[in-house]
């Protein structure tokens, strides 16, 4: 297994083009979370889902943006008529939850930096 | 309010020495979990060490330990002997209440460079 993997690693698009990245988690993991991370900032949570079900979306998340994990495995997350406030870098996290139990760490993809010019 | 404070920007450190990364944090929640990441140049993060709000000890992995102050509601990285590949952005971050359904909250990091 070679951990979290995301794709592309860069994006450049023009203002008002659509863009899609992709996340493939760590085999097995249940969890799988988007975050992004603008420069000089933390990570900032944006969606979340178990297996195939989307539990959880920030206020970050306007309706330009949508993710899907269709089958439970890989997920896409799709930012529609992108603004340059779009730019940043879009952290995909994979963690395994047995069910009704704890889970301690995320293990993050290298990211994509997408750049909206 | 910020739920994670970092207060140092960016830190400066000899090569073999140990140095400490500050962390406060802000939480009502009795349950909560503590976490320290280190983001290289390269984007990726990478899981340092974690602490339950419950646990008794602190948490330490290899040369990295975690400076738990519940009544100050501080969780410090301490890493001893730094090597030149330390040098990276380092973040701390908690999750509550801590369960696995609760996505983590980040500060904004300290960046530290290491000096051969």
């Amino acid at each position: 297994d070679t951990g979290v993997s995301q794709d592309p690693r860069h994006k450049i698009t023009k203002r008002g083009q659509n863009v899609t990245f992709r996340c493939d988690p760590i085999s097995e993991h249940n969890r799988l979370y988007w975050y992004r991370q603008t420069l000089g900032q933390g990570p900032e949570f944006l969606t979340y889902f178990q297996n195939e079900a989307q539990l959880e979306k920030s206020r970050l998340l306007s309706d330009r943006f949508s993710a899907e994990r269709p089958k439970g495995s890989f997920s896409t997350l799709e930012i529609q008529r992108t603004e340059q406030g779009d730019s940043a870098m879009y952290l995909c996290a994979s963690s395994l939850t047995p069910d009704g139990g704890p889970t301690y760490e995320q293990y993050f993809g290298p990211g994509t930096r997408l750049t909206v010019t | 309010a910020q739920k994670i404070t970092q207060t140092q920007p960016g830190m400066f450190v000899q090569e073999k020495e140990a140095v400490t990364l500050d962390c406060t944090y802000d939480t009502s929640d009795p349950s909560y979990g503590l976490f320290w990441y280190k983001q290289p140049s390269s984007g990726e993060m990478i899981f340092l060490i974690y602490q339950g709000s419950y646990d008794q000890q602190n948490a330490t992995e290899g040369r990295y330990s975690l400076n738990f102050q519940k009544a100050r509601k501080s969780a410090n990285l301490v890493i001893s002997a730094s090597q030149l590949g330390d040098s990276a952005m380092y973040f701390c971050a908690m999750r509550e209440p801590n369960s696995g359904n609760t996505p983590l909250v980040f500060g904004k990091g300290t960046r530290l460079s290491v000096i051969a």
